[in-house]
């Protein structure tokens, strides 16, 4: 069945440093991809997303790239700050635009 | 300012009861969605919608139920006959595929608690 993962559950960083989150997913069919940010007791928040015709996409101090031949996406953000702290989720359009959520990564930073 | 609302925030409810959360949107989606999350766990798709006076069932539908008859409000009902039900559920929307970005926006969700 469909399902995407996540490689590691926690991640702390410094401050300043960048941070790479990575998630893997198992539906080679899947065309669209999206990063959200989790802030404790609140909903998720889109970052950045990318089609399948693309390897990479860039934001405001963050990128997503997506490697098809291994199905592997990651979510890159430069010069960590504190406000980054959060549970982000990778997720994978499926049919009927449902999308299905990994366990997600929390990243910590530390000043 | 166009948004996803979901009432109330914090939900308690007595064994053998049901409750219903509500979530009304003003993005003028089509498509709306609930999930639902345990702690240190990721979303699970309850039921979703695509249009008004349709929906289906997602991959924990069992003990709950909604319903769409307005494009802007989708109410889930937790019913007596979901087991486990404290959990933190989020309502999304999202424009239907084929009519550009399809990213779903999130309410701010409603943590239910079974006391």
């Amino acid at each position: 069945g469909e399902s995407v993962g996540l490689h590691l559950p926690t991640l702390s960083v410094q401050e300043g440093d960048n941070s790479i989150i990575n998630c893997a997913y198992s539906n080679s069919a899947s065309d669209y991809f999206i990063w959200y940010k989790q802030e404790s007791g609140k909903g998720p928040q889109f970052i950045i997303d990318i089609r399948s015709n693309m390897d990479k996409r860039q934001g405001q101090r963050v990128t997503v790239l997506l490697n098809k031949t291994v199905k592997h996406l990651s979510l890159q953000i430069a010069a960590t700050q504190p406000g980054d702290s959060a549970v982000y989720f990778c997720a994978e359009k499926g049919g009927y635009n449902k999308l299905i959520f990994g366990a997600g990564t929390r990243l910590a930073v530390h000043p | 300012d166009g948004g996803i609302t979901q009432s109330p925030k914090y939900l308690f409810r007595k064994e053998g009861q049901n409750v219903t959360l509500s979530c009304e949107q003003n993005l003028n989606h089509d498509a709306m969605y609930w999930y639902r999350q345990d702690p240190g766990q990721g979303l699970r798709l309850i039921y979703y919608s695509q249009i008004v006076n349709d929906f289906q069932k997602g991959d924990i539908a069992e003990g709950y139920s909604v319903s769409r008859e307005k494009k802007e409000s989708f109410p889930l009902t937790v019913t007596s006959a979901q087991k486990n039900p404290t959990a933190f559920y989020l309502c999304a929307s999202s424009r239907r595929q084929g009519e550009g970005n399809t990213e779903a926006f999130f309410g701010q969700g409603t943590r239910l608690t079974v006391v």
